[in-house]
Order: C-alpha cells, then sequence, then structure tokens
C-alpha cells in the first residue's frame, strides 16, 4: 500500500465551487504540505502543518484553506475555485528528528484539477 | 528571500553523461536536495548534500560547492527510463519547508 494518498486523483469543477482534496499518511511523520505544480514553475507551496495545531502559510496561500484533522490526514479546500486554480496538487510529508533538517520529503501520487 | 536557478531543459544521448547544475541564494544554508519526477508521476528524492564534495548513489551522483553557491546532479551511462524532470531544493532559511527549483526537463535520444 502506498504510504501517502491523494483523493482524488482527478477532478473537474466549475468556477465558485467548493472544492476539498484529501491527503493520508501512513508514514507517521508530524509534517504534512501541500503544493501546487504549474508547468514550468516547479513545486510552490501553499500550506504546511507541524501537527495537528500547527497551520502554516506557504507562499501561495490566497484562495485556499487547509484542515489537519490528525497526524495522518491534512486536506486542503479551495472555497470558490477559479480557473487559474487549475493545476495538479500534491501532498508531501517529512520527518523530524529533533534538530535535523529535512531534507526529504515523501510525495502522494498528486490530484489533476480542472476548473472550468 | 531565497531562489534557485536550474536550466529548463537539457539533451543527452542514450549511454552518455549528463550533468545538471543548480545556483541558489539563500538566508542561511543547510543543504541541497536532488528530486527527479517522470511525467505524471510524483518527485522522489534522489539525493542530499549537507558538505561540500561529491556523494555517488549508483549511477548518480550530486555535487556541493557552498562557497560557490552551486550544486550539480551528474547522471551516468543515461536510459531512457532516466528521462524526466529533475528538480534542485533547499531547505528555507527557518529549516520549516524546502525551496524548489523550477525543474530540468531532461530528454534523452537513442
Amino acid at each position: 500500500d502506498a504510504d501517502v494518498t491523494q483523493t482524488p486523483r482527478n477532478r473537474i469543477t466549475k468556477t465558485g465551487k467548493r472544492i476539498m482534496l484529501e491527503c493520508s499518511q501512513t508514514k507517521g511523520h508530524d509534517r504534512m504540505y501541500w503544493y501546487r505544480q504549474d508547468p514550468g514553475l516547479g513545486l510552490r507551496l501553499i500550506y504546511y502543518s507541524f501537527d495537528v495545531k500547527d497551520i502554516n502559510k506557504g507562499e501561495i496561500s490566497d484562495g485556499y484553506s487547509v484542515s489537519r484533522q490528525a497526524q495522518a490526514k491534512f486536506s486542503l479546500s479551495l472555497e470558490s475555485a477559479i480557473p487559474n486554480q487549475t493545476a495538479l496538487y500534491f501532498c508531501a510529508t517529512s520527518d523530524f528528528t529533533g534538530g535535523r533538517i529535512d531534507n526529504e520529503q515523501f510525495f502522494g501520487p498528486g490530484t489533476r484539477l480542472t476548473v472550468l | 528571500g531565497q531562489s534557485l536557478e536550474q536550466p529548463s531543459e537539457v539533451t543527452a544521448v542514450e549511454g552518455a553523461i549528463v550533468q545538471i547544475n543548480c545556483t541558489y541564494q539563500t538566508s542561511g544554508f543547510y543543504g541541497l536536495s536532488w528530486y527527479q519526477q517522470h511525467d505524471g508521476g510524483a518527485p522522489t528524492f534522489l539525493s542530499y548534500n549537507g558538505l561540500d564534495g561529491l556523494e555517488e548513489t549508483g549511477r548518480f551522483s550530486s555535487f556541493l560547492s557552498r562557497s560557490d553557491s552551486y550544486g550539480y546532479l551528474l547522471l551516468q551511462e543515461l536510459q531512457m527510463k532516466d528521462s524526466a524532470s529533475y528538480f534542485c531544493a533547499v531547505p528555507h532559511s527557518s529549516a520549516s519547508k524546502i525551496i524548489f527549483g523550477s525543474g530540468t526537463r531532461l530528454s534523452i535520444r537513442p
């Protein structure tokens, strides 16, 4: 079974709709991240969370919100989807071993979102 | 702020060697990572350099020069399956997250 899973894998929606993307992990990691990928722009961080009570904005958080329901679950919501939010969305996790700088993240398979 | 620069595309021949460069600007430096991403797939971790020098893992090697704010990924004995995008990444100065470069698309010709 995959360590990091995302649902749905593909979604087509209309402008103005509310969308939720879900991420679950079995790696036991505390840190979870949501990224957006657009062609030629690499991965851009939307939100990240270090534990259930710790949520932080990334570089492109406008128009998005998140919920960390449990250590293993981190959801991304688009309250009112717009066409320029069409992109590939990745969830990732990482471990933290007391002072060591994170240098490896584990990614889910991605969700391809199209907003018409 | 922090930024990374890497070429957008590189083309090489099967069986050859290719080097993908990455230069970075950071306020505080903790190391340079490389990730591979095949079309339609998720990024996967390849290597990490925390200190200057060369790290070798099979056909892949990664190099870091902190004084030059520069690193590279070296792929040897190229195979068609190495066709993918390669991203360099650095931890943010707060050490709380990772900043990714825009990626280098490697195309391999037979």
